[in-house]
């Protein structure tokens, strides 16, 4: 079974624009979870997905927003890129509660 | 809220026992992950304990006590490729929602 994947694996935005960043959940998994690493701050919830509805949403700013399609993939955007949004951002995917399982990230970098 | 501590780094010899501890406060409790993640990485699945008790998993063993908000993770047999950071990750009451601990780093030493 393929795991999760996500797209870009890396990109190199300017402050000011967005961001649009895909996760492929595992088949069969319905809820996907957004986090951001960073060195500082560590890994951060930012919000997740289950059938299409948002059910929990960290403590981000707006600016931070995501979706869920039909067939289970998300999205999430960033708009007005700040330089601290540099970070990588890791999607998770999960049938059970006793299982979450990461994608490979994207690591995005804000210039 | 939610406050999850661990120390910060740990160095350990190839071949020895690590135990990685971690204490946590939060306002609901669904379960405790941890996780592996090399640098540059993805975090790995390692385990998970909803019950208190010992889970053993090979080399890996984690342990839960929720009367105490503590669990530790034991790494026997150390290898060098077990040089890591150790992410403890506690689920609460709502979703899927992990709030993580800041990661210990252990280095593995011949």
């Amino acid at each position: 079974k393929a795991g999760v994947t996500q797209t870009p694996r890396y990109l190199i935005k300017t402050r000011g624009q967005q961001v649009t960043l895909s996760c492929s959940p595992i088949s069969g998994h319905r809820s996907v979870s957004w986090y951001q690493q960073t060195p500082g701050q560590g890994l951060q919830f930012l919000f997740e997905y289950f059938s299409e509805t948002q059910r929990n949403k960290g403590n981000f700013p707006g600016r931070f927003s995501g979706r869920q399609f039909s067939n289970s993939r998300s999205e999430m955007n960033v708009s007005t890129l700040e330089l601290g949004d540099s970070a990588l951002y890791l999607c998770a995917s999960s049938l059970r509660e006793n299982e979450q399982y990461f994608g490979p990230g994207t690591r995005l970098t804000v210039t | 809220g939610q406050n999850i501590d661990q120390p910060t780094e740990m160095t350990a010899t190839e071949g020895a026992i690590v135990q990685i501890n971690c204490t946590y406060q939060t306002s609901g409790f669904n379960g405790l992950f941890w996780y592996q993640q090399h640098a540059g990485e993805a975090p790995t699945f390692l385990s998970y304990n909803v019950l208190d008790g010992l889970e053993e998993k090979g080399r890996f063993s984690s342990f839960l006590s929720r009367s105490k908000g503590y669990s530790y993770l034991l790494l026997k047999e150390l290898q060098m490729k077990d040089s890591a950071s150790y992410l403890c990750a506690v689920r609460g009451d709502a979703g899927n929602m992990l709030t993580f601990g800041g990661g210990t780093r252990l280095m593995v030493k011949p």
